[in-house]
């Protein structure tokens, strides 16, 4: 069954550096997303992605924050200068419908530690 | 108003219960609806999708009331596998183009043997 995968599962950084986090979505798939989640908090939206382009972004997602799709497979975040409240499970997500209906399949998470 | 309210939970049952959770959303223009399960330290899961005439997964039922912008799940003859964090999500953007989920802050189920 294909999946969503993502690297590294974990990464430690100092407050200040930038970091990637690296998506592989499902390979028919279209619509690409990130999440992330604080520990013992709910889920929250950053963005979502189409056609080379964002699509959607929610207040979460502010400058320090950019999304690329440098090839055709790999679907990166990144956080140019790290602060420890960004400090989360990020999850990945994709979906291949357009219209109602966005079932959405995540991936397993990076969990980013800021030191 | 939060955007997604859930069941605080825990619910604690024993195996073979039956168990419902509740959730209501706030945006009226809510496109669609989902639940997901969530295990400790993992991904959200995609459990169903809830439809406007109610729909039924083997064990699962989910029903949506529109009027009262409210969701709800039915587990069936709970199994230990059951045990997880059940997520409600609400895609709030219109269509066609929506892709803006939210989460409700889920509830925890535990089946005790």
């Amino acid at each position: 069954e294909p999946e969503v995968t993502q690297t590294p599962s974990h990464q430690v950084t100092q407050m200040g550096q930038e970091v990637i986090l690296r998506c592989v979505p499902i390979s028919n798939h279209l619509y690409f997303y990130w999440y992330r989640q604080i520990l013992g908090q709910k889920v929250e939206f950053l963005v979502s992605f189409y056609n080379n382009e964002i699509s959607e972004k929610s207040e979460i997602f502010d400058d320090q924050f950019s999304v690329e799709r440098p090839d055709g497979s790999n679907f990166t975040l990144k956080i140019r200068s790290t602060k420890l409240e960004d400090s989360a499970m990020y999850f990945c997500a994709s979906s291949r419908l357009a219209g109602s209906s966005y079932e959405q399949y995540f991936g397993p998470g990076t969990r980013l530690t800021v030191t | 108003r939060k955007e997604v309210e859930q069941d605080p939970g825990p619910f604690n049952v024993p195996e073979g219960a039956t168990v419902a959770f509740n959730c209501t959303y706030s945006n009226s223009a809510s496109q669609s609806f989902f639940w997901y399960r969530q295990d400790c330290r993992k991904e959200p899961k995609l459990l169903m999708s809830v439809y406007s005439s109610g729909n039924e997964d083997g064990r699962f039922t989910a029903q949506l009331n529109r009027a009262s912008q409210y969701i709800s799940l039915l587990i069936r003859d709970s199994k230990l596998s059951d045990s997880a964090t059940y997520l409600c999500v609400v895609n709030i953007t219109p269509a066609p183009y929506g892709q803006n989920f939210v989460f409700g802050p889920g509830t925890r189920l535990s089946v005790l043997p």
